[in-house]
């Protein structure tokens, strides 16, 4: 089956925009996490979604930082008034979210780019 | 990653054993994956170990000491399609959360 998509795969924007970046999950897998990763770092928690709601989002680093996850499928990352230091790879990952079942699979991820 | 200590570089030789080593400090533990990375790829599953003791899985192996802290991923008759980061993460807290070490390079050489 399908697996984890995202879109876009780049993105560059101006600092001071606003965007989106989206996650497609594994169909029903109900938990859903972000992460972003900079060069020669692993992956850093932002958020984690059980359902449709966020079950711990004390990775967002500011307020500039949302996520959304409406109808317990498709998340939405969004970032108000990017900064530079925002440049990174934003790595979705979607796992079945029952007991004992851990393993995260990981979309491909967004390259995103604040110039 | 700040709970979690990975060597941060490693090489070894086409056909040999490498160890990669990882400890980590948490509360609420309850379990410890290792990940396989590619560069400019997305990080794929290779284990995820619950109790103490080793698990074998091909030509990798994980090893897991809950007392110490400590765990390792074992990589046998090493090919080059193994250069690769390896990243140690913990699964900690009452749900799935995740959290990963900065990953260990590995380099094969010939």
């Amino acid at each position: 089956g399908a697996g984890v998509s995202q879109t876009p795969s780049n993105k560059v924007t101006e600092k001071g925009k606003y965007v989106e970046l989206r996650c497609d999950p594994i169909s029903g897998h109900t938990a859903l996490y972000w992460y972003r990763q900079s060069l020669g770092q692993g992956p850093e928690f932002l958020i984690y979604f059980q359902g449709t709601g966020a079950a711990d989002d004390s990775g967002l680093p500011n307020d500039r930082f949302f996520a959304v996850r409406p109808e317990g499928s498709v998340s939405t990352l969004k970032i108000q008034r990017t900064e530079r230091g925002d440049s990174a790879v934003y790595l979705c990952a979607s796992s079945s979210g029952g007991p004992g079942d851990y393993e995260q699979y990981f979309g491909p991820g967004t390259r995103l780019t604040v110039t | 990653g700040q709970n979690i200590d990975q060597p941060t570089e490693m090489t070894a030789t086409e056909g040999a054993i490498v160890q990669i080593n990882c400890t980590y400090q948490t509360s609420g533990f309850n379990g410890l994956f290792w990940y396989q990375q590619h560069a400019g790829e997305a990080p794929t599953f290779l284990s995820y170990n619950v109790l103490d003791g080793l698990e074998e899985k091909g030509r990798f192996s994980s090893f897991l000491s809950r007392s110490k802290g400590y765990s390792y991923l074992l990589l046998k008759e090493l090919q080059m399609k193994d250069s690769a980061s390896y990243l140690c993460a913990e699964n900690s807290g009452g749900y799935q959360k995740v959290t990963f070490g900065t990953g260990t390079k590995l380099q094969v050489i010939p």
